[in-house]
């Protein structure tokens, strides 16, 4: 069955330090993944996507995540964290006819000043 | 363009009654998802609706839950006979459909049961 973990519930980092946020998959075929955020009270913004090709994808905000195959993994990076980027980031899995998206339970993010 | 719009954006409900959610996909969408996120988790998929049809309901509670996505005016979620574990946030997602892929999220409503 296909699932999504992200294995860290909460993350905190300072200001301008580097962020990883981990997620790995577990689906049969090809995955088209994806990773949002979502601010609190608020609904679900698109940060970026992978379908095929080059397996380092940008998105919007600086964020950028790489899909590994052999890890079955689809990690969100950013070089440099803001304060706003304070909110919680969750990576989804869709399906190839596109029914539904499966979703990780999400990481949330604090940055110190 | 508007995005996905939902309403209400909070709804409160005694244990009992029922619940409608509404949800206005994007100009030129045709395609509408629903997910219910509990408190803590991560969105779970419910129902997938194209016009006048239900394509996929396998994440749907089998009874007091129902959809509908009419030829004409918003896509309805329908809880009947609430109770408290029904108490979450619902999200309403729309896509274009064919080649593109992207599901566009609104702002969810957050039902509670008292």
């Amino acid at each position: 069955a296909q699932s999504v973990t992200q294995p860290d519930i909460h993350i905190t980092v300072s200001e301008g330090a580097s962020l990883e946020l981990r997620c790995n998959y577990s689906y049969g075929a090809t995955p088209y993944l994806f990773w949002y955020v979502q601010s609190p009270g608020q609904g679900l913004q698109l940060l970026l996507k992978y379908f095929s090709g080059d397996t380092l994808v940008q998105g919007i905000k600086g964020f950028e995540a790489e899909f590994k195959r052999s890890q079955s993994s689809f990690n969100l990076r950013k070089p440099s964290v803001h304060w706003s980027d304070a909110a919680e980031y969750f990576c989804a899995v869709g399906e190839y006819n596109f029914n539904k998206f499966y979703f990780g339970s999400g990481t949330k993010l604090n940055v110190k000043p | 363009n508007a995005g996905v719009m939902q309403n209400p954006r909070h709804l409160v409900r005694r244990r009992g009654q029922e619940a409608r959610l509404r949800c206005s996909p994007m100009k030129g969408h045709s395609h509408v998802y629903w997910y219910r996120q509990l408190p803590e988790e991560g969105l779970k998929f419910m129902v997938y609706l194209q016009k006048e049809n239900i394509i996929d309901e396998s994440g749907m509670p089998k009874e007091r839950f129902s959809a509908e996505f009419p030829k004409e005016g918003p896509s309805i979620l329908r809880i009947q006979q609430v109770v408290r574990g029904d108490s979450a946030a619902y999200f309403c997602a729309s896509s274009p459909g064919g080649a593109s892929y992207e599901q566009y999220f609104g702002p969810g409503t957050r039902l509670t049961v008292t």
